[in-house]
């Protein structure tokens, strides 16, 4: 079974603080992803990598910044956090055609 | 472009009934095509998935999805819904440089 895994299952961080969210799959896949899920708006996504070291913009990358630095990683960073980044977070990486797998979600409060 | 649309954004259902989740794409070629459950605080589980082939495609839980060419339809359906059937389901549509596109979602609310 693929499994992926993040840091946290919850976090609560201040307005302003740096934050780091973590992704581990253990399928040795090429692509990796990061998505926010917000209600009515579905998965929206924030940016993937196709590659160690090689990432591309999604959807809503402002705000955001990632890093691969090996296959099997991918870190999400805010780097000055805001209130309106509060939301539940999902890394996936993906396997053959296409399917993606997903990680169990981070639910990130900023106040 | 590639984009999904769920025009039910929320079912109630009675346990036992039969249950269908409607999705409906927008896609240049023949696309790949999923249906996914998330459970309350939960990531997303894959249920089914559609690339080539039969049309009628079967998944766990007892679910299954019909793709329709002719309408770029992907509807997903049970025949006897259970009560853990209540979730949030996402079609999703893809790939486009490995990328997927999700509808919004559809909350299953299932009554007793």
């Amino acid at each position: 079974d693929v499994k992926v895994t993040q840091s946290s299952r919850y976090l609560v961080k201040r307005t302003g603080e740096k934050v780091f969210l973590e992704c581990v799959q253990d399928m040795d896949h090429e692509n990796m992803f990061w998505y926010r899920q917000d209600p009515g708006l579905g998965l929206r996504l924030i940016y993937f990598s196709y590659d160690v070291k090689m990432k591309e913009k999604g959807d809503i990358p402002e705000g955001y910044s990632v890093s691969r630095e090996k296959k099997e990683r991918f870190s999400l960073i805010l780097e000055s956090a805001s209130t309106n980044q509060t939301s539940m977070y999902l890394c996936a990486s993906n396997g053959e055609q296409e399917t993606q797998y997903f990680g169990p979600g981070t639910r990130l409060l900023v106040l | 472009a590639q984009s999904v649309t769920q025009p039910d954004i929320h079912i109630t259902v009675s346990e036992g009934a039969s249950l269908e989740l409607r999705c409906n794409y927008s896609y240049g070629a023949t696309p790949y095509l999923f249906w996914y459950v998330q459970s309350p605080g939960q990531g997303l589980q894959l249920l089914l998935k559609y690339f080539s082939g039969d049309t009628l495609v079967q998944g766990i839980k007892g679910f299954e999805a019909e793709f329709k060419r002719s309408q770029s339809s992907f509807n997903l359906r049970k025949p006897s819904v259970h009560w853990s059937d209540a979730a949030e389901y996402f079609c999703a549509v893809g790939p486009n440089d490995y990328k997927l596109s999700f509808g919004a979602g559809t909350t299953v609310t299932v009554r007793a």
